[in-house]
């Protein structure tokens, strides 16, 4: 099985940085989502990481290390529009199931004026 | 390009009662997974569909089925429904392994009294 932990919430101010840290333990290991939820709505992509390194697009970057089991997603110059649930994935590569993500729980992240 | 469609988007059941959900996967993907997300918590694998076949299961119940059609689309159907079984259902579709993302629909809202 696995495990994906990632902190339930955070607060930020408008045009600041958060960092949202996700730590999993698997048995195998075949690539780490980060996904956006806005209340009531699809969760929407926003980076794979499967190589060691860091990841930027636009004001997102994602981070992944496999040896300590660790990624962050990094949000930059924080809008209000990204008060959302951030989902940490991870894919199993002990299976064919491609489309098997283990979702943590989510991450709340409040974005205040 | 169209998304992930899924309907209906709520849906009131009794328990003991049975239900259909589905979903129309995004234009050209080829792969159709299901989850169950309650209420404050991350997505769970139901199971995947890959050239109309299940392709991967997560701990659910045999009460748990799908189908796929040869455009893709899919269907989740619950018989014997829970008080439990009460969660948005999501349905997510990509092309192959994807590695570039899963398109994940709006979700149906079950609710089961």
């Amino acid at each position: 099985g696995q495990n994906i932990d990632q902190p339930t919430e955070m607060t930020a101010t408008e045009g600041a940085i958060v960092q949202i840290n996700c730590t999993y333990q698997t048995s195998g290991f075949n690539g780490l989502f980060w996904y956006q939820q806005h209340a009531g709505e699809a969760p929407t992509f926003l980076s794979y990481n499967v190589l060691d390194g860091l990841e930027e697009k636009g004001r997102f970057s994602s981070f992944l290390s496999r040896s300590k089991g660790y990624s962050y997603l990094l949000l930059k110059e924080l809008q209000m529009k990204d008060s959302a649930s951030y989902l940490c994935a991870v894919r199993d590569s002990e299976t064919d199931s491609w489309g098997k993500l283990q979702f943590g729980a989510g991450t709340q992240v409040v974005v205040t004026p | 390009e169209t998304g992930v469609t899924q309907s209906p988007t709520h849906l009131i059941k009794t328990r003991g009662q049975q239900v259909t959900l589905r979903c129309s996967s995004q234009s050209g993907h080829n792969t159709v997974s299901w989850y169950q997300q309650a209420l404050g918590q991350g997505p769970q694998f139901i199971f995947q569909y890959y050239r109309e076949e299940e392709n991967g299961r997560g701990n659910f119940p045999p009460r748990f089925s799908g189908l796929q059609f040869p455009n893709y689309s899919s269907e989740l159907n619950v018989n014997a429904l829970e008080l439990d079984d009460s969660a948005l259902y999501l349905c997510a579709s990509s092309i192959g392994t994807g590695n570039d993302g899963y398109t994940f629909g709006s979700g149906t809202r079950l609710t089961v009294v």
